[in-house]
């Protein structure tokens, strides 16, 4: 049972957008920034968005996050074959002093 | 740019000790600015943390495995290590090490124990 709150399963068709929601509580999200990860099939996760909203040098701007209270949500605009992957969104807890995981997201490109 | 690379046996044997080192490259384990965290993913499921240490040594794990778990750092050898005690098949899994608490990037490519006798 993890402690943020992800759907299983996304999909979508190529050149929609689609968007993955993650949610909290207040020792969590509803008080620390997100970032969120992309996991490819046979490897490591990526950090691919931070502080919320924030994209590391190299990710699309097609992925985009965003944050509200004690949720957080991953926006994937002009979805491409290659986005099928895991998702994980993350953030600091307090209680724990420590960082805490979604359950992961697979997103389907139909 | 900074690379992690983990090390160590793919096979324990269970109630023995998991043992891994994470070698850093590229970069400084005694860098002020990083914590170095250790992560694990069971086959087939999510992300899990484990712990994480700083330059320093201080240290915190997840209360779930805090009274199995050791991280250590060796500045000399520009890497930080993992033992895991009394090991059950439960603890099969891909481990990785990152940088950083929460933040975590770069990560390593992982590697696979598996508790088995």
């Amino acid at each position: 049972q993890s402690v943020l709150t992800q759907p299983p399963s996304a999909s979508g068709t190529p050149g929609q957008r689609v968007t993955i929601s993650c949610s909290g509580s207040s020792s969590n999200i509803g008080s620390n920034t997100v970032n969120w990860y992309q996991q490819l099939p046979g490897t490591a996760p990526k950090l691919l968005i931070y502080r919320n909203n924030q994209r590391p040098s190299g990710v699309p701007d097609r992925f985009s996050g965003s944050k509200s209270g004690t949720s957080a949500s991953l926006a994937i605009s002009g979805l491409q074959s290659e986005d099928e992957a895991d998702y994980y969104c993350a953030a600091w807890d307090d209680s724990l002093n420590g960082p805490v995981f979604g359950g992961g997201t697979k997103l389907t490109v139909l | 740019q900074v690379q992690l690379q983990e090390s160590g046996p793919g096979l324990v044997k269970p109630s023995e000790t998991l043992s891994l080192t994470c070698t850093v490259s590229g970069g400084s384990v005694s860098s002020g600015s990083y914590y170095w965290s250790w992560i694990r993913q069971p086959p087939g499921k999510g992300l899990e943390w484990i712990g994480y240490i700083y330059y320093s040594g201080s240290t915190n794990y997840n209360p779930s495995l805090k009274s199995r778990v050791t991280i250590s750092v060796d500045t000399s050898k520009n890497q930080f290590s993992l033992k895991l005690s009394s090991v059950t098949a439960a603890d099969t899994a891909v481990y990785y090490c990152a940088r950083d608490g929460v933040r975590l990037d770069p990560w390593g490519q992982g590697t696979l124990v598996t508790v088995s006798s």
